[in-house]
Parts: C-alpha cells; sequence; structure tokens
C-alpha cells in the first residue's frame, strides 16, 4: 500500500530552527508538496520537489532525497504565526496525490 | 490570486437528508477535487473532475456524488447522509489535465455535521 509518515506533532520556540520530516511508500513518484494549514483554515501550498536536493524560499525550505523516499521542511527564525499544521502529499506514478496526516507545529514564546 | 470560494463554512443536516456542497473557482482550472478531512488521518480523495462533465471516483467515494456542469463549479453531493459523513470538506483545484504537477489551491473547507 501506499503511505505517508510525518510526526504528529513538534513544539519548537520561538526565533529557533525545526525540522520536519516525512517519509513515503508510494507507487512511483511525481514530485512532493508541502503545505500549511493554520487552524480552520485551508492548506496553502509551500513547496514542490521532485529532484534531490534543497529548495530555499525564505524562511522555508524543503529537501528531498528519492532514494530514501525522505524530505523534510525546514522553518528557520521561528515566527509565533507558524504556529499551524504542516502537511506533505506525495504524486504517485498515477499523478494522484497521497497525504499524510499532517504534523501539528507548536511555537511558545 | 486564486480563488476557491465553498458555498458554507459550517452546516448541520440530518440522517437521510440529501446535502449538497458547492465549489467555485476562479481562475479557469481544469481540475477539481472533493476531499474531507478527518483527525489523524490525512486528506482524503473523494471524488475528481478534469473537464467539465468529467468525473473520476477517489478512494472513498462511496455514499457520495458529484456535477461538474459548468468548467468553475463542482458540486459534492451526499445522496442520503450519514454520521460518518460528518467531516471537513475541502475543495481544490488546479492547472492543466492529467498528469498535472500544479499545486492544488483550497477553499476554506465545509465543517458537515450530521445529526
Amino acid at each position: 500500500g501506499q503511505n505517508i509518515d510525518q510526526p504528529t506533532e513538534m513544539t519548537a520556540t520561538e526565533g529557533a530552527i525545526v525540522q520536519i520530516n516525512c517519509t513515503y511508500q508510494t507507487s512511483g513518484f511525481n514530485g512532493l508538496f508541502w503545505y500549511q494549514q493554520h487552524a480552520g483554515e485551508a492548506p496553502t501550498f509551500l513547496s514542490y520537489n521532485v529532484l534531490d536536493g534543497l529548495e530555499e524560499k525564505g524562511r522555508f525550505s524543503s529537501f528531498l532525497s528519492r532514494s530514501k523516499g525522505y524530505s523534510y521542511l525546514l522553518l528557520k527564525e521561528l515566527q509565533m504565526k507558524d504556529s499551524a499544521s504542516y502537511l506533505c502529499a506525495v504524486m504517485d506514478s498515477n499523478y494522484q496525490l497521497i497525504w499524510g496526516a499532517g504534523t501539528k507545529l507548536i511555537i511558545k514564546p | 490570486d486564486v480563488k476557491v470560494t465553498q458555498s458554507s463554512r459550517y452546516l448541520v443536516k440530518r440522517t437521510g437528508e440529501k446535502v449538497f456542497l458547492e465549489c467555485v473557482q476562479d481562475m479557469d482550472h481544469e481540475n477539481m477535487f472533493w476531499y474531507r478531512q478527518d483527525p489523524g488521518l490525512g486528506l482524503r480523495l473523494i471524488y475528481f473532475s478534469y473537464d467539465v462533465k468529467m468525473k473520476e471516483k477517489g478512494d472513498i467515494p462511496e455514499g457520495y456524488s458529484v456535477s461538474r456542469e459548468k468548467k468553475e463549479r463542482f458540486s459534492l453531493i451526499l445522496e442520503s447522509a450519514s454520521t460518518n459523513q460528518t467531516s471537513m470538506y475541502l475543495c481544490a483545484s488546479s492547472l492543466w489535465g492529467q498528469g498535472s504537477n500544479q499545486p492544488q489551491h483550497f477553499g476554506d473547507g465545509t465543517r458537515l455535521s450530521i445529526l
């Protein structure tokens, strides 16, 4: 079967750095997406990786290793507004998105 | 910016009722999707559509149907609502047809309670 694993919850301190991991087992691979979802709101697109390596977008970076079936989202200089759930999703060989359950990130002052 | 609008944020219905959830997008996207989101589970795809009048079953289509009469509008129908359909329903749209790796853009969701 197809599976996406990410930690259920993480806690970090304002101003610090946090890394949210995602491992996947899917039938084929056509890219990996990260989304941010604040409580009661719509998921919003953060990043897309299809090749190995690091993609940087301001305070957020996303890394992919296809051989290891592994990705992480790195958030730097954490702000209180970064408190949200972070969803990892993989596009399989049929171009269908397989979603992880999400990681709830709690930022403490 | 892409705007995906769902008709209701909160909805309460009774068991056995026929329920309509509406979704409209304003960016001329070909692809539209309906998901449900439950605590501890990832987004689960109910139905999707790549074009007008076209629909495909997702992972959990049982108890649901959809309609896409116009490109911008994708409706989800609960034929006879049951309590296990109490959930958050999310509509999304994206560019291009099948095989797209474009990001999906989501509406704010409809929190549906079936009593």
